[in-house]
């Protein structure tokens, strides 16, 4: 059973770096084919993908967002972490981990963090 | 601004049946699986199809999914009142190297 769940800050500054956590079970990231994406979405508004990383390490980021993000895994504690420099308001999101099943699709998402960007 | 596009919003009655179209480009839907998730209000997105036309285990067969071109489609019949939820669609962009999602569509049961 595939499980992901997020975690991090609720409420950042402006101009703050944002990290946050995806901790995951049921699956490797060290195994191929696999993948964990991060997607976020403002209240009321449609979903946006911001980066996926894959078991090889090879890293794929929003052209929009991509000098922004970094995005990171650790195999052994089975963790893909997202940081995202200089927030503003306008990134107030609930931000989604998901297992990406061999590049096609999300199949399994976490159950999202709502992140408030707030001076 | 998507680069899927998708209707804001479709309304029908239970029982009935009711499609939703996500269009693109032959960057991102005319060469690449569509996917499909379902949002009911205050959860995370579901997966409901994949590769245009496949369900997950335990997706009923009232959910079915096409692709022609560079459109995609999403039809659900025998409505429910437990469907109502956003619908949205979701490929790869090869163009952008990016993964796009559609706007969202509102399912209304009348």
């Amino acid at each position: 059973q595939i499980t992901l769940k997020e975690s991090g800050p609720t409420l950042v500054k402006p101009t703050q770096t944002l990290t946050l956590t995806c901790t995951f079970s049921g699956f490797s990231l060290s195994t191929s084919g696999v993948g964990v994406g991060w997607i976020r979405q403002p209240p009321g508004k449609a979903l946006e993908w911001l980066a996926l990383i894959y078991w090889d390490d090879d890293k794929r980021y929003s052209p929009s967002l991509k000098s922004r993000l970094t995005i990171t895994k650790d195999t052994s504690k089975n963790q893909v972490v997202l940081t995202m420099t200089n927030m503003d308001p306008v990134d107030t999101a609930t931000y989604y981990c998901a297992h990406r099943l061999q590049f096609r699709t999300f199949d399994y998402w976490g159950q999202g963090t709502l992140v408030t960007v707030s001076s | 601004q998507s680069v899927l596009t998708q209707p804001p919003s479709v309304s029908a009655a239970p029982g009935q049946k009711v499609t939703i179209s996500c269009s693109g480009s032959s960057s991102n839907i005319g060469n690449n699986y569509v996917s499909w998730y379902q949002q009911l209000p205050g959860t995370a997105p579901k997966l409901l199809i994949y590769d245009n036309n496949k369900r997950p285990s335990g997706i009923p067969d009232r959910f079915s999914g096409s692709k022609s071109a560079t459109s995609a489609t999403l039809g659900i019949t025998g409505l429910q009142t437990g469907d109502e939820a956003d619908y949205c669609c979701g490929t790869w962009d090869s163009s952008l190297s990016a993964v796009v999602f559609g706007g969202g569509t509102k399912l209304t049961v009348l």
